[in-house]
């Protein structure tokens, strides 16, 4: 089946510095992969739709200049948290649909859990 | 405004017994509901599916149940297995175009031996 591959799995970075989460489709070409957010007890909270080749389409509330996205090709779409702080800690997740499946196509990636010192 | 809701935060069930985990829905645009289960530290994994245009879908040990009318579905594990212990998320969508998943906040299974 497909599979979507997240890394690091976890990472621990200072307060300030730039952090970047792939997520790669391993199997299939993903023209549209989407960035979740879980904070603890919480709900995965779509945080931005990555397209291929073009801009990403951000959720209300959330900052394009703090979480940059890049889906510079049809198996990759790049998160880049910017100069972190401690409350961008949090589980982050990727997914992305097989376009050769039904509506339940979604695969997740991994997570990727940052902590922000 | 949360457009999937899991009021349920727990629950605890007996090995053997049914484990019965619900869901409710604001918007009646969404076309198609899944259910996936969820491992600390891990990304979600899906289980199982129902298209608006069906009831009740079935997949081994594992029955979903739509109520359209009510806006309500539920999920059904029977018999319950310790390995079913996790998070458990509902999740919705518009099948038209390459839209998103709306989760719930999802339901921490714990089945007791």
């Amino acid at each position: 089946g497909a599979v979507v591959s997240q890394h690091p799995s976890r990472v621990i970075c200072k307060s300030g510095t730039s952090v970047k989460i792939e997520c790669r489709s391993l199997d299939f070409q993903a023209t549209t992969m989407f960035w979740y957010r879980q904070f603890p007890k919480q709900s995965l909270m779509l945080m931005a739709t990555s397209n291929e080749g073009s801009k990403a389409t951000y959720e209300q509330g959330v900052e394009k200049d703090k979480f940059l996205i890049n889906h510079a090709s049809l198996t990759l779409s790049t998160l880049t948290v910017t100069s972190a702080h401690p409350e961008d800690s949090s589980f982050y997740i990727c997914s992305a649909r097989d376009p050769r499946t039904g509506g339940n196509g979604y695969t997740f990636g991994s997570g990727t859990r940052l902590t922000v010192v | 405004d949360q457009q999937v809701k899991q009021n349920s935060p727990s629950l605890s069930v007996q090995e053997g017994r049914i484990s019965i985990l619900n869901c409710d829905y604001t918007n009646s645009m969404f076309d198609y509901f899944l259910w996936y289960k969820k491992y600390p530290a891990e990304g979600p994994t899906f289980l199982i599916s129902i298209s608006s245009i069906k009831d009740k879908n079935e997949d081994g040990r594992f029955t979903v149940f739509l109520n359209k009318s009510a806006k309500h579905l539920s999920l059904h594990i029977v018999p319950s297995q310790p390995g079913d212990s996790a998070v458990y998320f509902c999740a919705a969508q518009r099948l038209s175009g390459n839209t998103p998943l709306v989760f719930g906040k999802g339901t921490r299974l714990s089945v007791i031996a």
